[in-house]
């Protein structure tokens, strides 16, 4: 079954420092990921995700991801972070037709400090 | 266009009652899908909805939860009876089956369950 890791459960980091929230994926079958992110008092919002082509990819907020199929990571990143950007940040995966049911990190807290 | 609602956002019961959650998908929707986060946890998939039909209810705990979802519209979840493990958040999301986005699924705000 597949699983995700988020190693780091918190980070904090200064504004306007970059910052690398790591993801880890248990299996190499092709999957679709994702990377949602949830505000204080808010639900879920879809960050960015990645289907299929190429292996970057961008959110309109200024984060980016690299989907990397050999360390079977989905890394996000962002180079200068912003105290907006403090919130709780989910890595998720979604086998190919298995109902596109989304198997989740157990979220890292992004704390950005000023 | 609304999103996702729940119903309640907060709910804290004794152990032994019963407890019915309930979600509104966005219009139009036909996938519906109920995960739950325990404190401190990964959020964990429960069931699958496509219109009002179980795609999959591998996640479900055990028998003292069901989900509905009537007429393929909004879904309830009962807890019954209601156990101190059954804290936590319950996400309710919903997707398009085809269209541009069939992937990307939409969330509700959550219920946050407190079983004392």
């Amino acid at each position: 079954a597949q699983s995700v890791t988020q190693l780091d459960s918190q980070v904090p980091v200064f504004e306007e420092a970059p910052v690398e929230l790591r993801c880890n994926y248990s299996s190499s079958v092709s999957v679709y990921l994702f990377w949602y992110v949830q505000y204080p008092n808010q639900g879920l919002q879809l960050l960015l995700k990645y289907l299929s082509g190429s292996t970057l990819v961008e959110s309109i907020n200024g984060f980016e991801a690299e989907f990397n199929k050999s360390q079977t990571s989905f890394h996000l990143r962002k180079p200068s972070v912003h105290i907006s950007d403090t919130a709780e940040y989910f890595c998720a995966v979604s086998d190919r037709g298995s109902s596109y049911k989304l198997i989740f990190g157990s979220g890292t807290r992004l704390l950005v400090r000023p | 266009e609304a999103g996702v609602t729940q119903f309640p956002s907060h709910s804290v019961i004794e152990k032994g009652q019963t407890v019915t959650l309930r979600c509104d998908p966005i219009s139009g929707h036909d996938n519906l899908y109920w995960y739950r986060r325990v404190m401190g946890k990964e959020i964990k998939f429960l069931l699958h909805f496509v219109k009002e039909s179980k795609q999959d209810e591998s996640g479900m705990p055990n028998n003292r939860f069901l989900a509905e979802r009537t007429g393929g519209t909004y879904s309830t979840l009962k807890v019954q009876p209601a156990e101190l493990e059954d804290s936590g958040v319950y996400f309710c999301a919903s997707s398009q089956d085809k269209g541009r986005d069939p992937y990307e699924q939409y969330f509700g705000p959550g219920t946050r369950l407190t079983v004392t």
